[in-house]
C-alpha cells in the first residue's frame, strides 16, 4: 500500500460545485501539504500544516479550504469550483525539524472543472 | 513567483549520454533537492545537499551546489530509457521552516 494516499485519482466536476479532496498518510508524519500542478509551472503551494491545530496558506490559497481531522488526513475543499482550478494536485508529507524537509508525495488527483 | 528556474526546459539525449540540468534560486537556502516525475505521477525525492556541501553523489547522480552564484547542476551520468521523466528543484528556504519551493522543471527524454 502506498505511504500517502489520495482520492480520488480523477475527478470531473462542474463549475459551481463544491468538491473535497482527500489525503492520508501512514508515514507518521506531522506535516502535510497540498500542492497544484500547471503545465510549465512546476508545483504551486495551496496550504500546508505542521501539526492537526497548525493550518497556514501557501502561494496560492484563494479558492480553496482544508480541514487537517487527524494527524493522518488532510483534506482540499474546493468550494465553489472553477474551470482555472482545472489541474494536477498532490498532497505531501514531510517529518519535523527545521533543517531536514524531504517530501513524500501521493500520486496526485486529476481535476478537470468543466 | 517560482523560487526555482531550470535550465533547460527540455532535454533529448541518446541511451549511455550525460544528462545536465541546471537551476538557479534566488534567496539564501537551507538545502536543495532534486525530485523526479514520471508522467502525471507523483513527485520522488532523489537527492537533498545542503548549503554548505558543494556536490554530493548518489549511484548515477552527482549534484553540484554554488551559493554565490545560488545555483545547482543535477548530472545523471549513463542515462537509461527509464531515466525519462520531468526532474525538478527545490529549495528549502532559511527560515522557511520544512517549506519547499519548486522550480519549472526539465522534461528529459532518453533515447533507445
Amino acid at each position: 500500500d502506498a505511504d500517502v494516499t489520495q482520492t480520488p485519482r480523477n475527478r470531473i466536476t462542474k463549475t459551481g460545485k463544491r468538491i473535497m479532496l482527500e489525503c492520508s498518510q501512514t508515514k507518521g508524519h506531522d506535516r502535510m501539504y497540498w500542492y497544484r500542478q500547471d503545465p510549465g509551472l512546476g508545483l504551486r503551494l495551496i496550504y500546508y500544516s505542521f501539526d492537526v491545530k497548525d493550518i497556514n496558506k501557501g502561494e496560492i490559497s484563494d479558492g480553496y479550504s482544508v480541514s487537517r481531522q487527524a494527524q493522518a488526513k488532510f483534506s482540499l475543499s474546493l468550494e465553489s469550483a472553477i474551470p482555472n482550478q482545472t489541474a494536477l494536485y498532490f498532497c505531501a508529507t514531510s517529518e519535523p525539524g527545521l533543517r531536514e524537509s524531504i517530501q513524500y508525495f501521493g500520486a496526485g488527483t486529476r481535476l478537470s472543472v468543466l | 513567483s517560482q523560487q526555482g528556474e531550470e535550465d533547460p526546459q527540455a532535454l533529448s539525449i541518446q541511451e549511455g549520454e550525460n544528462a545536465t540540468m541546471n537551476c538557479s534560486y534566488k534567496t539564501s537556502i537551507n538545502n536543495l533537492q532534486w525530485y523526479r516525475q514520471n508522467s502525471g505521477r507523483g513527485l520522488v525525492h532523489l537527492i537533498l545537499i545542503r548549503s554548505n556541501e558543494r556536490e554530493k553523489h548518489s549511484g548515477r547522480l552527482r549534484v553540484t551546489l554554488d551559493t554565490s552564484k545560488k545555483s545547482s547542476s543535477l548530472l545523471i551520468t549513463a542515462s537509461r530509457a527509464a531515466d525519462t521523466a520531468s526532474y525538478f528543484c527545490a529549495t528549502s528556504l532559511s527560515g522557511g521552516g520544512n517549506k519547499l519551493t519548486f522550480g519549472t522543471g526539465t522534461q528529459l527524454k532518453v533515447e533507445l
